[in-house]
């Protein structure tokens, strides 16, 4: 079973620092994407990564694909309390092109 | 308007009882996905569909059906509600190509007692 590592499971800091977290596998993907999930509500995507060692910005935040396609990295540069939320990463596998797997996320707390 | 609604947004019922879940998209995908959601667990697929004809088991099929009335139309059954159904539902959707990337409702807080 091909899974996806969250890391870490909860992060609490405070506004203005900045942060990392990560996907990883040891499986290869045809395409890696992150989504933002806020309570009460459906996760919404922010980015597709198809290309190992691909970046790409949005805003403060920062993604990043392994250049082997088996793991990556979101970095929120000063972070602020509306990034507050679950962040999951999901991933096509290679093999199949009908669904996606999905980490089991990292909650991120940003304390005003 | 939201490309993709979910009804009811929140459901308590029995165990026993018979319970459907609807999606409806008009974002004109022929991709339809149900997930759910719960603690400490993740999303795990539950069904999905590629066309009105093609339907597809996901990783927790067991205790559910669906059926994909129309392209925009994917309603997910659960036929004898038990507790360990109480979870987070969503249903979402994906365009063409080999990306997948989902589109979700606003999901379903199911309770079953």
């Amino acid at each position: 079973t091909q899974l996806l590592e969250q890391s870490p499971q909860f992060l609490s800091i405070q506004e203005g620092e900045n942060l990392t977290v990560y996907c990883n596998s040891s499986s290869v993907f045809s395409s890696l994407q992150w989504y933002r999930q806020e309570p009460g509500e459906g996760p919404v995507l922010l980015v597709t990564v198809v290309t190992g060692g691909e970046v790409k910005k949005l805003k403060r935040l920062t993604f990043q694909f392994g250049d082997a396609r088996k793991d990556s990295s979101l970095h929120i540069t000063a972070a602020q309390p509306g990034d507050t939320g679950l962040y999951l990463c999901a991933a096509g596998l290679t093999n199949r092109d009908d669904k996606i797997i999905f980490g089991k996320g990292t909650r991120l707390h940003i304390l005003p | 308007d939201a490309d993709v609604t979910q009804t009811p947004r929140n459901r308590i019922t029995k165990t026993g009882k018979r319970i459907m879940l609807e999606c409806s998209q008009t974002k004109g995908h022929d991709r339809m996905y149900w997930y759910r959601q719960d603690p400490g667990l993740g999303l795990r697929l539950i069904y999905y569909s590629f066309d009105v004809k093609d339907i597809n088991k996901g990783e927790i099929s067991d205790g559910y059906s669906v059926s994909r009335q129309a392209q925009a139309k994917f309603s997910l059954s659960l036929e004898s509600a038990i507790p360990n159904q109480t979870a987070l539902y969503f249903c979402a959707t994906s365009g063409g190509g080999t990306i997948l990337e989902q589109y979700f409702g606003p999901g379903t807080r199911l309770t079953v007692t």
